[in-house]
This record gives C-alpha cells, sequence and structure tokens, in this order.
C-alpha cells in the first residue's frame, strides 16, 4: 500500500524555467516531509525537508509547500538549472525513529 | 570524509546462494538503516538499527537480517538468494532520529538474483 505517491514519472523542463514536483499521501498521521534527489550510480541526497507546522520552507533555489488538508506537498525549483536533471524522491514519517515512507521518484529532465 | 561506504557495487547471484552487503560509515552516526529500491517503487526499510546491539525490522525484512556489533558497521545478509530479491541496495545513516537529521546514503549495490 503506496501511502505516498509521486504521480507523474518524469518531467521535462527548459533551463531558466520553474520546475513544479507533486507529492500526494495518504496517511493523515504523516508529520514530517522531506526531498530527496538522486543521480544515477549515486545515493539519493537531502535535498529541503518541512514539518507539519509549517506550509512552506524555502533554501535557495528550492521551495516547499505543504497543503495538510489535500495532503499534498510540492516541490518548486526555480530557476531549474541542468544540474537539477535527476530523480527527486519524496518522503514522509509519522514516527521519529527513521522509518520514512517513500514516493517512487519524478525524473526532471531540464533542457538548454 | 568518507561518509557511508558500501560494498559490493555489484553483484551476480544465483537463487540459494548466500552473501553479505557491507556498509560502513564515518560519521560517527547513531542510526543506520538498510533500503531496497525495486523499479518504479520508493525505497522501502528493511531493517534498521539506533545504536550499536540493537536492531529492529523495517518494512520488508523477510529472507534478510541484520547485525550491528559497531557504531561504524551495519552489514545485511541475504541467506538464501531469491530472485524477488533483485534490487538496488542502500545503506544509510544519520545523527539523530530522522525529524531532526536528514539521512546520508551510501551509492548502493546492484544486486541480481538469477
Amino acid at each position: 500500500d503506496q501511502q505516498v505517491k509521486q504521480n507523474s514519472p518524469s518531467l521535462s523542463v527548459q533551463e531558466g524555467r520553474i520546475s513544479i514536483l507533486n507529492c500526494d499521501y495518504t496517511n493523515s498521521m504523516f508529520d514530517y516531509f522531506l526531498w530527496y534527489k538522486k543521480y544515477p550510480a549515486e545515493g539519493p541526497t537531502f535535498l529541503i525537508s518541512i514539518s507539519s507546522i509549517k506550509d512552506k520552507n524555502e533554501d535557495g533555489r528550492f521551495t516547499v509547500f505543504l497543503n495538510k488538508s489535500a495532503k499534498h506537498l510540492s516541490l518548486h525549483i526555480v530557476p531549474s538549472q541542468p544540474g537539477d536533471s535527476a530523480v527527486y524522491f519524496c518522503a514522509a514519517s509519522d514516527h521519529p525513529w527513521g522509518k520514512l515512507q517513500f514516493g517512487a521518484g519524478t525524473q526532471v529532465v531540464v533542457t538548454p | 570524509n568518507a561518509g557511508v561506504t558500501q560494498t559490493p557495487k555489484f553483484r551476480i547471484l544465483k537463487i540459494g546462494q548466500s552473501m553479505t552487503l557491507q556498509c560502513t560509515q564515518d560519521m560517527n552516526h547513531n542510526y543506520m538503516y538498510w533500503y531496497r529500491q525495486d523499479p518504479g517503487m520508493g525505497l522501502k526499510l528493511i531493517y534498521y538499527s539506533v545504536g550499536a546491539g540493537i536492531t529492529d525490522k523495517g518494512e520488508v525484512p523477510n529472507g534478510y537480517n541484520v547485525s550491528r556489533s559497531t557504531t561504524e558497521d551495519f552489514p545485511l545478509r541475504l541467506e538464501l538468494a531469491a530472485p524477488s530479491q533483485t534490487s538496488v541496495y542502500f545503506c544509510a545513516s544519520s545523527y539523530f532520529r530522522v525529524h531532526n537529521s536528514p539521512l546520508h546514503f551510501g551509492n548502493g549495490t546492484r544486486l541480481t538474483v538469477t
């Protein structure tokens, strides 16, 4: 039972434009959300997180928005750069002991 | 600083063979985890450890065993390999529990069981 869903397996965006990645979840007990970025042949690396007490968190070009009532979060990358081409995983936790639920990932391709 | 190191990078096993996936971290992290990633799926937690001598099951522990004799090492053992265990395996570590610090992942081990 997939509790974290990333319904877009891929996204193509032009360099300089905005990338918007979406993530939906079903478990209302989730209270902490993270985005990880993964390049080929490497492990995921942490990108940005948000707790359920906030609805927005920003870090440079990356902003995560959380809509608890809709059980939806999104990651905005502005402006998109070629180095942003990677797979992005959304993850959520309802438990502090590291049991993250991951989505299936969205492959982002930034074209010149 | 090496971070989280996994060996081997690739391995092909025959059905019924056994092997150990090695994972070591040099960041003095208390928490360590094993995940597997199947094509088109998110990462699934196999086992985790909150410190030396303490391990617990994750979502998909069947067919695997772990041990944590030191802070640095967290090997994953497959006793009787099955085709369903074909996957990419990631080891990860964190200093605190996930709500306070993100996971640091190794580069993965790609395992094929035929």
